[in-house]
């Protein structure tokens, strides 16, 4: 089963609005972290913004916010204002379990800003 | 701030040849590495962990002879693709675990096998 799904396969928004990108997980440990990640198509993987599981506000960097909502397992990105250089994919991860390490990664979501 | 070296960028290499991909932590030590494989347009996948000075832990399906892990010390791990094939292109990228949390990713490498 996904333990990470980003049901948007792509996003078209219009240059100055906020977007928000979709993210849910599944897990079973009270104790996990969630990652966003944006890959521009050099391929790089730029940290964008943090949640740890009991981390009671929600998570802000900038025009970077997580919508983290914990009943229903969902941890959206929203993008303020957004910028024709948001236009990359995007991806949601989560480290689960007290001492884990690896991150599992959702299938990524293409935005692309139109000016 | 931490910073992932990791080369080469991109190779070419001829089927039934061996490809050495390094990652490299410049400024810090990185006692895990992981290995990610992404092909185009999808997602990031696990090949396997490394800890420094031990074996590396692979995800299942992943084949360790053909993957081999090296992580001898703590600012360097190696990725070797051995007797590559055209199966084997894609883009491999590593992962540095911090001591005191978060992840740094290296640049990526884009492997073409002809």
């Amino acid at each position: 089963a996904q333990k990470i799904t980003q049901t948007q396969p792509g996003m078209f928004v219009q240059e100055k609005e906020a977007v928000t990108l979709d993210c849910t997980y599944d897990t079973s440990d009270q104790s996990y972290g969630l990652f966003w990640y944006k890959q521009p198509s050099s391929g790089e993987m730029i940290f964008l913004i943090y949640q740890g599981s009991y981390d009671e506000q929600n998570a802000t960097e900038g025009r970077y916010s997580l919508n983290f909502q914990k009943a229903r397992k969902s941890a959206n990105l929203v993008i303020s204002a957004s910028q024709l250089g948001d236009s990359a994919m995007y991806f949601c991860a989560m480290r689960e379990g007290w001492g884990a390490q690896k991150l599992v990664f959702g299938q990524g979501t293409r935005l692309t800003i139109n000016p | 701030g931490a910073v992932v070296s990791q080369h080469p960028s991109w190779v070419i290499c001829k089927s039934g040849t061996s490809v050495k991909i390094e990652c490299r932590s410049l400024d810090f030590q990185a006692t895990t590495m992981f290995w990610y494989r992404q092909f185009p347009k999808k997602s990031l996948m696990l090949m396997a962990t490394s800890n420094e000075g031990s074996k590396a832990t692979y995800e299942q399906g992943v084949e360790k002879d053909k993957f081999l892990i090296n992580h001898a010390s703590l600012t360097l791990s190696t990725l070797t693709v051995t007797s590559a094939h055209p199966e084997d292109s894609s883009f491999y990228i590593c992962s540095a675990l911090r001591t005191q949390g978060g992840y740094t990713f290296g640049s990526g490498t884009r492997l073409t096998v002809v």
